[in-house]
């Protein structure tokens, strides 16, 4: 079935530091890809998008890339604030054999950035 | 735009009590609707799906149910509760490519 793996948290960053998550993914088929925020004692906010290869979603200074030949869609941003503290979720959707749609989540990696 | 509730925000309820748990959306009409479950520390876990009034997918065979009485309202039941139904509850919704989900309601079973 569909996988997500995302690095292991939690990670701790110094302010304007530079941040990397990575998340690799697999799949059959063409599957979206995303990344979701979650801060604390709040649901899921979407982050960003790719729905094929090669597309960049970004948002809020985050990017990510939708990479086919390595299946990964890793999350990066160049300056980190006090505010992005949070849990990101990497995530893709895709078609079950009976025609519904599912995201499959990875387990989500705990952001702290430090003034 | 679309508009999720979750009623309520927390829950403290002992094991073997009755639970129901309300979502309900606006601005958008047949939404494909879901239940996850985030259990402290951990990711999220799809409970069910529905397509529609009365459709409902379980994902995970549990002490949990789910029910779709009208188009724009989903919710999610039990009879008797256990220690580890604890978690952090979220309902979503589908719209083309995106899920869009709502505040969530935290449950403490004592």
């Amino acid at each position: 079935g569909d996988s997500v793996t995302q690095m292991e948290g939690p990670v701790t960053l110094s302010e304007e530091a530079f941040l990397t998550i990575n998340c690799t993914y697999t799949a059959t088929g063409y599957p979206s890809l995303f990344w979701y925020v979650q801060y604390p004692g709040e649901g899921l906010q979407l982050l960003l998008k790719a729905t094929k290869a090669d597309d960049k979603g970004s948002n809020k200074g985050f990017e990510a890339t939708y990479r086919k030949e390595t299946t990964s869609f890793h999350l990066e941003k160049g300056s980190v604030q006090v505010s992005d503290s949070a849990v990101y979720f990497c995530a893709l959707a895709a078609y079950s054999g009976a025609g519904s749609y599912q995201l499959t989540f990875g387990k989500g990696t705990k952001l702290s950035v430090i003034p | 735009s679309q508009t999720i509730h979750q009623w309520p925000a927390t829950l403290v309820q002992p094991v073997g009590s009755p639970l129901s748990l309300e979502c309900t959306v606006e601005g958008t009409s047949n939404p494909n609707l879901y239940w996850y479950r985030q259990a402290a520390g951990r990711g999220l876990q799809l409970l069910f799906y529905s397509v529609g009034i009365g459709q409902i997918s379980s994902e995970v065979p549990q002490n949990l149910s789910a029910s779709r009485p009208q188009d724009r309202q989903f919710i999610l039941s039990s009879k008797k509760l256990l220690l580890s139904d604890s978690g952090f509850y979220l309902c979503a919704l589908r719209t083309s490519y995106e899920q869009y989900f709502g505040p969530g309601t935290r449950l403490t079973v004592t």
